[in-house]
């Protein structure tokens, strides 16, 4: 139990719809991060948030997008799905924005587009 | 292009033994190096880091030795047990800087036998 929930678990979306998925991090942690691990893959950095802020980006078009909130909570917003975009999605969340600081993975978010 | 690299995708050992993982990396920038361990249906859990400063960390069973001018590290797990049997990543980062990215291998399946 790493305190990191994500929601839903499972989803099945058409190509060109849009997605949000959601992610409840452990208490007092102010570092989100996302991930997508494409099948038989590792998980690909999306992007960090820091206190509400997106502090750090990887190779993912604009059409990814995320909101962290002052509750702990954030989501990832994907839109104009590709059939590429399917994946399982990860959120982590830490104490602070330094990859030293210990990464807690809540479960993932399997995205289906078909 | 893949700056990590897990060239197992898996490995099998008896109960008791060593397990060794391996991984390889590209880009000498990178100075901080972790192992994550993933159960199926269940996000990755850290496992155990190192710095770029260091050769070996050791943590109880597990121990990741570096050595940067093969930029190569391994993860050592004395003895296996049935439990260790998941995915293990490899991961590291570039200095911190707050935006650069986690790159993570592809992951090699660990299977340790009774």
């Amino acid at each position: 139990e790493t305190g990191v929930t994500q929601s839903p678990t499972h989803l099945i979306k058409t190509r060109g719809q849009q997605v949000t998925l959601r992610c409840s991090s452990q208490s007092g942690h102010n570092t989100v991060s996302w991930y997508q691990q494409a099948l038989g893959q590792g998980p690909q950095f999306i992007f960090q948030y820091y206190r509400e802020e997106e502090n750090g980006r990887g190779n993912f078009p604009p059409r990814f997008s995320g909101l962290q909130f002052p509750n702990y909570s954030s989501e990832l917003n994907v839109n104009a799905l590709e059939l590429d975009d399917s994946a399982l999605y990860l959120c982590a969340s830490s104490a602070g924005s330094f990859w030293t600081d210990t990464q807690y993975f809540g479960p993932g978010t399997r995205l289906t587009v078909l | 292009d893949q700056q990590v690299k897990q060239n197992s995708p898996s490995l099998s050992v008896q109960e008791g033994r060593i397990s060794i993982l391996n991984c390889d990396y590209t880009n000498s920038m990178f100075d901080y190096f972790l192992w994550y361990k993933k159960y199926p249906a269940e996000g990755p859990t850290f496992l155990i880091s190192i710095s770029s400063i260091k050769d070996k960390n050791e943590d109880g069973r597990f121990t990741v030795f570096l050595n940067k001018s093969a930029k190569h590290l391994s993860l050592h797990i004395v003895p296996s047990q049935p439990g260790d049997s998941a995915v293990y990543f490899c991961a590291a980062s570039f200095p911190q800087g707050g935006s650069e990215k986690l790159v993570f291998g592809k992951g090699t399946k660990l299977t340790v036998n009774p």
